[in-house]
């Protein structure tokens, strides 16, 4: 089956700086690959997605790339803002059928003023 | 719609006793989910559904874990005997069939057996 690994398991920046999250998944089937922001003692929630078929996509401050050779997609954030500190969560899917979504660990990101 | 809606939102019981988590979806989502989630391991699929037929129950823990869809509109976990390390946020999720892999999560049910 699938299996996604998240680095780091922290992160912790400055105010204005950027911040970087990495994945990788062990399924080459895998074709969708969303990220999801879970603030402290709430639901986690779809921020910003990629499918198999577009290298990366960005939407304001957040962008996210993928290798499908290597089997890694990434999330960047960039000009971090205090409200950007949650757990960042990247997941794996494929579409033939089956709509099994596998989360990685998890990233605790703590932006400082 | 008021999105996905769980109850209760918090339980505390004690070792053995049975506990049953309720989840109603998104109307017109295809697919429910139900997740665990702890420090330890992370958000953990349990089961999912689609059209209200079991799909995928590999990540249920053991016979001590069971979940039913009955219609399209309710769905309920169940856990008997509930032991302590039971204890978590068990999250249910629904989606759509025309927006595969984006789940709509409910607040969750913060389980705490004792």
């Amino acid at each position: 089956g699938e299996n996604v690994e998240q680095h780091p398991s922290t992160l912790s920046v400055q105010e204005g700086d950027s911040a970087v999250i990495k994945c990788t998944y062990s399924d080459s089937a895998s074709n969708y690959f969303p990220w999801y922001k879970q603030e402290l003692g709430k639901r986690p929630q779809l921020i910003i997605d990629i499918r198999s078929n577009v290298g990366e996509k960005k939407d304001q401050r957040i962008a996210v790339t993928l290798n499908k050779t290597a089997k890694h997609f990434s999330l960047h954030i960039t000009e971090t803002q205090p409200e950007d500190s949650a757990v960042y969560f990247c997941a794996a899917s494929r579409r033939d059928g089956y709509n099994k979504l596998i989360f990685g660990a998890g990233t605790r990101l703590a932006v400082h003023p | 719609d008021a999105g996905v809606i769980q109850s209760p939102r918090h339980e505390v019981t004690e070792m053995g006793q049975e506990v049953t988590l309720r989840c109603k979806p998104i109307s017109g989502h295809d697919y429910l989910f139900w997740y665990r989630q702890t420090m330890m391991r992370g958000l953990e699929l349990l089961i999912y559904f689609n059209n209200n037929v079991p799909i995928d129950d590999s990540g249920m823990p053991e016979d001590r874990f069971s979940a039913k869809m009955p219609n399209a509109s309710f769905s309920t976990l169940k856990i008997q005997p509930s032991e302590p390390r039971d204890s978590a946020v068990y999250f249910c999720a629904s989606s759509s069939e025309l927006k595969v892999g984006e789940l709509f999560f409910g607040e969750g049910s913060r389980l705490t057996v004792l």
